[in-house]
C-alpha cells in the first residue's frame, strides 16, 4: 500500500549543485504536485501537473523545473541549488480535478543547500 | 486570490482538554475545506473534509463545519489525547490545487 513515493528522504547540496527528487504514486491518479513546506508559511505549491503531458507553475516556481515522466512519476529538479531552497519538500497526487478532492502527500524530502 | 488564516500557535493542552483551531478563508466560487494533519517526522494525512456550506466533516473525534457566513472552518476536539500531538492545517480548493494556511502546532501533555 505504497500511495506517494519520493526519494530521496534526506540531501545535503553545496550551492550550485543540482539534483533531481523523484516521485511516484500507485494510485493511478491523474494530477500530482510538488509543495515545499518552511516554518510559519505552511505548504506552498511549487509546480503542478494536472494530467500526463501537462505541467503548470504554482506559487514558488522559480528556481525549479518538473517532468510529469508518464502517469505514475513526476520529478522536481534543481538546476543549481540556492540556500533559500532548504526545505521540506513533498510531492501529491489526486485522482480528478475539481473541488472536494483529496489529495494523498508522501513523506517528504529533507533538502539543506549549503 | 484563495487564502487561508488559521490560529497561531504553539498550542499546549493537557490531556482530556479541549481543543480548538481557529480557521477562516477567503476564496472565489464555492471551495471546498479540508483539514490536514502532520505527525512528526510525516507526511501530511487528510483528516476531514467539506465540501459545500454547512457540511460537517468528522473524523477520530474531530469536526469541523463549513461555515459560508463566517467563511470559517474550525476545527474541534473535545478530548484531546497524547498522540494528537501534531501540526494541523487548514486548507481550501476551488480547482484541483490546495491553498494551506501556515499550521498550528498542538502539544498535549499526559
Amino acid at each position: 500500500n505504497a500511495g506517494v513515493t519520493q526519494t530521496p528522504k534526506f540531501q545535503v547540496l553545496k550551492t550550485g549543485q543540482s539534483m533531481t527528487l523523484q516521485c511516484a504514486q500507485d494510485m493511478n491518479h491523474n494530477s500530482m504536485y510538488w509543495y515545499r513546506q518552511d516554518p510559519g508559511m505552511g505548504l506552498r505549491l511549487i509546480y503542478y501537473s494536472a494530467s500526463e503531458g501537462t505541467t503548470d507553475k504554482g506559487e514558488v516556481p522559480n528556481g525549479y523545473n518538473v517532468s510529469r515522466l508518464n502517469k505514475r512519476e513526476f520529478s522536481l529538479r534543481l538546476e543549481s541549488a540556492a540556500p533559500s531552497q532548504t526545505s521540506v519538500y513533498f510531492c501529491a497526487s489526486s485522482d480528478r480535478q475539481g473541488p472536494g478532492n483529496t489529495i494523498y502527500f508522501g513523506e517528504g524530502s529533507w533538502l539543506t543547500v549549503v | 486570490g484563495n487564502s487561508v488564516t488559521q490560529m497561531e500557535g504553539p498550542v499546549t493542552l493537557s490531556e482530556e482538554a479541549f481543543l480548538t483551531i481557529n480557521c477562516t478563508y477567503t476564496a472565489t466560487g464555492y471551495p471546498s475545506l479540508f483539514w490536514y494533519v502532520q505527525y512528526p517526522g510525516e507526511g501530511l494525512q487528510l483528516l476531514l473534509k467539506a465540501t459545500k456550506a454547512d457540511d460537517k466533516g468528522s473524523n477520530k473525534g474531530f469536526e469541523a463545519t463549513y461555515r459560508k457566513e463566517t467563511t470559517s472552518f474550525h476545527l474541534e476536539k473535545g478530548s484531546v489525547q497524547v498522540s494528537d500531538s501534531a501540526v494541523y492545517f487548514c486548507a481550501l480548493s476551488d480547482d484541483y490545487k490546495l491553498s494551506f494556511g501556515a499550521g498550528t502546532t498542538v502539544t498535549v501533555r499526559a
